[in-house]
């Protein structure tokens, strides 16, 4: 198996554009999770999907983030417009909702809002 | 609010053990993590112990839970320099299949 995909690896953009992350989840997985790094603050959980359904996105910063899961194949992270304090590492991960719940994250996107 | 507090920085020499601390606010947590991320790469689950457990051992690496106390250690026998990483405690909310939540990290170093 591939892992869990996650595109781009790098972006950079400028402050008010918008910005895509994509997110492929492992084949069989119902569970798919957005999070976010930085230094300052850690690994947040912006939202989470069971079954393409947002079961939690009360981590989602303000209405300039969205996510969409439109198949048990893909989902998207957007940001619009983007600001310099989005600037941070973007890990997507999928977990089957098995008794322990092992989550396998992605190797993330890392955003540069300039 | 729920909180998983470690340490920011450890460092040890290669063959020593290295103890990394954690503590948490949730008393029904279910299930308690310890997650490794090397540079550049997402996190990779290490072990997990269920809260009604007080030791798991899986090779070098013992697990204890005092529960009592909110605190969880993660101990790694025989250090190696591959083992420069950061660690990640996490728990995982009572009622809650998918919310985790997760400690800032603590970066070991392992010097030769």
């Amino acid at each position: 198996d591939a892992g869990v995909i996650q595109s781009p690896r790098h972006e950079v953009t400028e402050m008010g554009q918008e910005v895509t992350l994509r997110c492929k989840p492992i084949s069989g997985h119902d569970y798919l999770f957005w999070y976010r790094q930085t230094m300052m603050r850690g690994l947040e959980l912006l939202i989470y999907f069971n079954n393409n359904v947002p079961i939690d996105d009360s981590g989602m910063p303000e209405d300039r983030f969205s996510a969409k899961m439109p198949n048990a194949s893909f989902s998207t992270l957007k940001i619009q417009p983007s600001e310099p304090r989005d600037s941070a590492v973007y890990f997507c991960a999928s977990s089957q909702g098995t008794v322990y719940n092992e989550q396998f994250f992605g190797p993330g996107t890392r955003l540069t809002v300039l | 609010g729920e909180d998983v507090e470690q340490s920011l920085f450890l460092s040890v020499r290669e063959g020593d053990s290295s103890v990394i601390n954690c503590t948490y606010t949730d008393s029904s947590s279910t299930y308690l993590y310890w997650y490794k991320q090397e540079p550049g790469a997402g996190l990779q689950l290490l072990t997990y112990i269920f809260s009604n457990m007080d030791m798991k051992q899986d090779q070098r690496l013992t697990v204890l839970l005092n529960k009592k106390d909110k605190h969880l250690s993660l101990r790694i026998a025989d250090t190696q320099t591959g083992d420069s990483a950061i660690y990640f405690c996490a728990e995982r909310l009572g009622g809650s299949q998918g919310n985790l939540i997760f400690g800032k990290g603590t970066k070991l170093s392992v010097k030769p």
